[in-house]
């Protein structure tokens, strides 16, 4: 069974410090990694991935795709009460499916 | 431009009743979707279609229905209302099937 697992499930940390967090997958016939920020509503997009080793960035935030290690990690430095969300990981395959994990609940206090 | 736009933005169904969730998008994108979130579960396909004219089933098709009437717009048909269907709703569009996604805001529906 295809399947999307993120952790940790949640966490919480000061402003300023660097979080990391974890995307690992089970799905076969792997095309795309995609990170989404969901704060009170609708999911917003922030990586696609489809490519190991290359690091894509945006201020802030980076992340990076190990296709060996069917994993992917976002990187979040610097952090901000802004950054307070949770944060989705999906990915999909050639057969046209996209699965989602349940998210990492982050918490930044000022 | 509005982006994804959806409605109704909330609903109460009592068990058994019918309803469709409309879904619209500006950004002349092939591909849309449907999912549902659920607290623990994160979201899950419903439906999807790649482009204008098909539609395929998701991960959990069973008690939805679809139509894609045009490029533009993609609606989510419920035919007889469960109580597992109470649900946030959301529909997404992307230029193509694996790209990013743009969500609506979502429809939170309670079924009684």
């Amino acid at each position: 069974e295809d399947k999307v697992v993120q952790s940790p499930l949640s966490l919480v940390v000061h402003e300023g410090d660097t979080v990391t967090l974890n995307c690992s997958y089970e799905v076969t016939n792997f095309r795309s990694l995609l990170w989404y920020k969901q704060e009170k509503k609708a999911p917003t997009f922030l990586f696609m991935l489809t490519s190991s080793g290359i690091e894509k960035k945006s201020g802030r935030l980076s992340s990076i795709l190990d296709k060996k290690e069917l994993s992917s990690i976002l990187n979040i430095t610097a952090t901000q009460t802004g950054d307070s969300a949770i944060y989705l990981c999906a990915v999909s395959n050639t057969g046209n499916q996209f699965y989602f994990g349940t998210g990492t609940s982050l918490t930044v206090i000022p | 431009n509005a982006g994804v736009t959806q409605t109704p933005k909330f609903q109460v169904l009592k068990t058994g009743q019918s309803m469709t969730l409309q879904c619209a998008q500006d950004m002349n994108h092939n591909s849309m979707y449907w999912y549902r979130q659920d607290p623990g579960m994160g979201l899950r396909l419903i439906y999807y279609s790649a482009s204008e004219g098909t539609t395929d089933k998701g991960e959990v098709p069973n008690g939805y229905n679809v139509s894609r009437l045009n490029k533009r717009e993609f609606s989510l048909r419920l035919e007889s209302a469960a109580p597992s269907q109470t649900s946030v709703y959301f529909c997404a569009s992307s230029e193509n099937f694996w790209y990013e996604q743009y969500f609506g805001p979502g429809t939170r529906l309670t079924v009684t």
